[in-house]
């Protein structure tokens, strides 16, 4: 299985502040047609996931731009560039490109 | 609009066969590109894929509970369907069922639908 580690595993910010995720691969994400399989999820308390962030860096539909993807190969990185108080709640990365898999989850809460 | 219900016994013995439903609108699982997939989450854990099945009735499982599952549709009646055999205690959770794009984006979730597995 391809394990995919989150750091860090809860993260205190202040509204405004710009955070990073980091998720690493235990294998390469890029498939043999050039495409990297991997996504970003957000769990808000008590509700069930919802997409932010699909192949790497393309934010889903009616996601604000503050949120944004990056990364290549096995390191990949969410950045939140001005939290809000609607962005709390668990991150997900997830890759699809080998048997799918999700990362430990990343708490974001108020510092 | 596009949205999800999953529907499921609720409480089950260890042993018995789990069999969930997700009945969805605003799409059609006979549209290409249109996928649907399980997942589900222990109360307080992470998430853990299970199944897809697609459009053209193509399916992938969770390499570690492949024995254990079988991803059907309906496609008439807009609905998939998700069954794991032998069930214990470990498999107590939330399941989600979520609407899926090729390239494999899981865009709409269900509420999820909560599973016991208790003696």
């Amino acid at each position: 299985d391809v394990v995919l580690t989150q750091t860090p595993s809860t993260l205190s910010a202040t509204i405004g502040q710009s955070v990073s995720i980091s998720c690493r691969s235990s294998q390469s994400l890029l498939d043999s047609a050039g495409n990297t399989y991997l996504y970003w999820y957000l769990q808000r308390p008590g509700q069930s996931p919802q997409l932010l962030i699909y192949l790497v860096s393309n934010l889903g539909s009616g996601v604000p731009n503050r949120f944004s993807g990056s990364g290549s190969g096995t390191d990949f990185t969410l950045k939140i560039s001005g939290v809000e108080a609607e962005d709390l709640g668990v991150y997900y990365c997830m890759q699809a490109t080998h048997a799918w898999t999700f990362g430990g989850g990343t708490k974001l809460e108020l510092k | 609009q596009v949205t999800l219900k999953e529907s499921g016994p609720g409480i089950l013995q260890p042993s018995q066969t789990l069999s969930l439903t997700c009945s969805f609108s605003g799409f059609s699982l006979s549209t290409s590109g249109i996928c649907v997939s399980w997942i589900r989450q222990p109360s307080g854990k992470g998430l853990e894929w299970l199944a897809t099945i697609c459009w053209e009735d193509s399916k992938g499982y969770n390499p570690s509970l492949k024995n254990r599952l079988t991803i059907s549709k309906d496609t008439s009646n807009n609905q998939a369907f998700l069954k794991i055999t032998s069930v214990d205690t470990a498999d107590t959770a939330i399941y989600y069922c979520a609407q899926t794009h090729i390239p494999y984006v899981m865009d709409a979730w269900g509420q999820g639908a909560s599973v016991t597995v208790s003696s």
